[in-house]
């Protein structure tokens, strides 16, 4: 069964604004990755949280991680309408053999 | 420089074909992977490869043939090809010389497959 669930399916912002996309998961995890998909592209890799941290920062993004709840979230401030894309929450096994990537939000960034 | 890249970008075919894409990594990377994304943009793993060798081989119908020549290549040949084949293919690498898929995973394009 999939791993990783995300909510909500799609969000639309304006610029400016914040956005908050959240996965949730079914069992323990080594780590938890995000990525970001433009439209026809590839992913590409924006930060992976330890299951031992609550907490990570890059740039504009803030991903946090609830073992207990088995969730994480994604947070982009200040977004911009290049922010535009899909976005997935990827995990991996207890294992550790493969990641298992969630449904995907489409975040639509409006100028 | 290209890290990972796919040929062709784009294939559309008749259905009974047979098919293969290619997929080439210049990251140094010991561990390959073949993801198929389908129409509602669920990306599912198909194969992994750690050194030439094969360490994933999720339930793919056995017309799926990934062949690994070396570290840096992971091609994937499709035999009699169907409609419901029809998806966007992504090879992936990873540095984890494990095979393990804790680290970063870096994505090639993709290629569209279209099954006529």
């Amino acid at each position: 069964s999939q791993q990783g669930e995300e909510d909500p399916q799609a969000l639309s912002i304006q610029e400016g604004e914040n956005a908050t996309m959240n996965c949730s998961y079914k069992t323990s995890i080594n780590n938890l990755q995000w990525y970001r998909q433009n439209s026809g592209r590839g992913l590409v890799h924006l930060i992976l949280i330890r299951s031992n941290e609550r907490e990570k920062h890059s740039g504009r993004l803030r991903v946090t991680l609830d073992t207990s709840k088995k969730s994480s979230s994604l947070l982009i401030t200040a977004s911009r309408a290049a922010d535009t894309a899909s976005y997935f929450c990827a995990t991996d096994t207890p294992s550790g053999s493969r990641l298992t990537f969630g449904e995907g939000t489409q975040l639509t960034v409006n100028p | 420089d290209t890290a990972v890249s796919q040929t062709p970008k784009y294939l559309v075919t008749q259905m009974g074909n047979d098919k293969s894409i290619k997929c080439e990594q210049n990251l140094g990377h010991d561990t390959m992977y073949w993801y198929k994304q389908d129409s509602k943009k669920f990306l599912k793993i198909m194969f992994s490869y750690n050194n030439k060798e094969l360490i994933i081989n999720e339930t793919v119908p056995n017309r799926f043939s990934p062949k690994s020549p070396d570290k840096a290549h992971l091609n994937l040949h499709i035999n009699s090809l169907e409609l419901g084949d029809s998806a966007v293919y992504f090879c992936a690498s990873s540095q984890d010389g494990t095979g393990l898929a804790t680290d970063t995973q870096y994505f090639g394009p993709g290629t569209r497959l279209t099954v006529l």
